[in-house]
């Protein structure tokens, strides 16, 4: 039992290059989440989806996309990365009982230069 | 909207001295409370919750957390620190309903010397 998943674990680009952050969870929840870490910030939330075939804006979703493939993953691209975009990114998923502990994963270290 | 505040950005405290970490949060709904953990270089985990119930809620691991409604606070505390318990801690909230996203607090790092 793996928990959440996250590839790669770090990643640098240039501005203007595009990737895609992977995450995959094998404890069947309906919920996942990404969320990038800035210091002095805590984590907020750039998008979420509530089920599969499901996905909605959060905090800070400029620049992103996502895309909920099955139950199992969500992915982040970023179509044209900036500078702006360095950061440490975590996905996590959660069953949708409310209250129901959120599980992140390793994060993902993204360096744009 | 709701919000986290969390005072101290760092807190240094000697092993086996009692610690406290504030939090404030502000919200126009009731809301349900976390204290998530990280050690270097990890992800979050959760360290414990409070959903409803008694206000005081307790960790595996000695750590202490009290709801209280009227200064809207959840501060976290543990009597005795150890070399171990250094890490950064967030302080969360998320709504009973919607799509239930925690909102969090900027961090406290906890930095326990010998």
């Amino acid at each position: 039992n793996a928990g959440v998943t996250q590839t790669p674990k770090f990643q640098v680009l240039k501005t203007g290059q595009s990737m895609t952050l992977q995450c995959a969870q094998d404890m069947n929840h309906n919920s996942m989440y990404w969320y990038r870490q800035d210091p002095g910030m805590g984590l907020r939330l750039i998008y979420y989806s509530a089920s599969e075939g499901t996905t909605d804006k959060g905090e800070v979703p400029n620049g992103y996309n996502v895309s909920r493939l099955n139950k199992r993953e969500f992915s982040l691209r970023l179509e044209s990365a900036a500078p702006s975009q360095t950061s440490v990114y975590f996905c996590a998923s959660s069953t949708q009982t409310s209250g129901e502990t959120q599980y992140f994963g390793p994060g993902t270290r993204l360096l744009v230069l | 909207a709701q919000s986290v505040t969390q005072l101290d950005s760092q807190v240094p405290v000697f092993e086996e001295a009692p610690v406290e970490l504030r939090c404030n949060y502000s919200s126009s709904v009731s809301v349900y409370l976390f204290w998530y953990v990280q050690y270097p270089n990890q992800g979050l985990q959760l360290l414990l919750k409070y959903l409803s119930g008694s206000t005081l809620v307790e960790s595996i691991n000695g750590f202490e957390a009290e709801f209280n409604k009227s200064q809207t606070s959840f501060h976290l505390r543990k009597p005795s620190v150890h070399i171990s318990d250094t890490a950064e801690y967030f302080c969360a909230v998320s709504e009973p309903t919607g799509r239930r996203a925690l909102t969090f607090g900027s961090g406290t790092r906890l930095q326990v010397q010998p």
